[in-house]
């Protein structure tokens, strides 16, 4: 099956601080992955595209300069929340697509808890 | 744009009962549709997909789902569940950039 790993699982900082989260696609290569945050008992909000080897597209409302992201490889995408403050403390949750003769799929990883001080 | 709607907040459901999970879409095209299951503090797994073809789906754990266009809806079905089965359930529709629209989730609770 598809696995998409996601490090750290969980990470406390200090406000002011940045933090990095990888999403690691293990067992296939994902041009296209996902950044999505998730409040406590509600849906997944998509925050970002992130496309191997160029920019990131980032929702509407969503700080491209708070949010870093880089996908520097087929397995690889990374966000970096700069400056953290308590408001960016929320459950990060990555997806790799996989693509085949039919359709696609999204493959989520397990997530990132962060909680910022 | 695509949206979904999940009308049940939560469900409570007898262990070995059966369980559907309503939910109903909006997207202009043929649409691409899922069902993902997320437990406690963990990422979400995909349960299956309808993308085309049979409009009754079979899927992971038991579970299947039925494409039903005239009334643009996706529901989830389980004849039998298992305490395990306790989760939040979400629905979801892609479009053709990849990008998915969630509902809101339905959360299923499994009572003994």
């Amino acid at each position: 099956g598809a696995v998409v790993s996601q490090h750290p699982s969980r990470v406390i900082c200090k406000s002011g601080t940045s933090v990095k989260i990888e999403c690691r696609s293990l067992d296939f290569q994902a041009t296209t992955m996902f950044w999505y945050r998730q409040f406590p008992k509600q849906s997944l909000m998509l925050m970002a595209t992130s496309n191997e080897g160029s920019k990131a597209t980032y929702e509407q409302g969503v700080e491209k300069d708070k949010f870093l992201i880089n996908h520097a490889s087929l397995t690889l995408s990374t966000l970096t929340v700069t400056s953290a403050h308590p408001e960016d403390s929320s459950f990060y949750i990555c997806s790799a697509t996989r693509t085949g003769g039919n359709g696609y799929e999204q493959y989520f990883g397990p997530g990132t808890r962060l909680t910022v001080t | 744009a695509q949206s979904v709607t999940q009308p049940d907040i939560h469900i409570t459901v007898s262990e070995g009962a059966s369980l559907e999970l309503r939910c109903n879409y909006s997207y202009g095209a043929t649409p691409y549709l899922f069902w993902y299951v997320q437990s406690p503090g963990q990422g979400l797994q995909l349960l299956l997909k309808y993308f085309s073809g049979d409009t009754l789906v079979q899927g992971i754990k038991g579970f299947e789902a039925e494409f039903k266009r005239s009334q643009s809806s996706f529901n989830l079905r389980k004849p039998s569940v298992h305490w395990s089965d306790a989760a939040e359930y979400f629905c979801a529709v892609g479009a053709d950039d990849y990008k998915l629209s969630f509902g809101a989730g339905t959360t299923v609770t499994v009572r003994a």
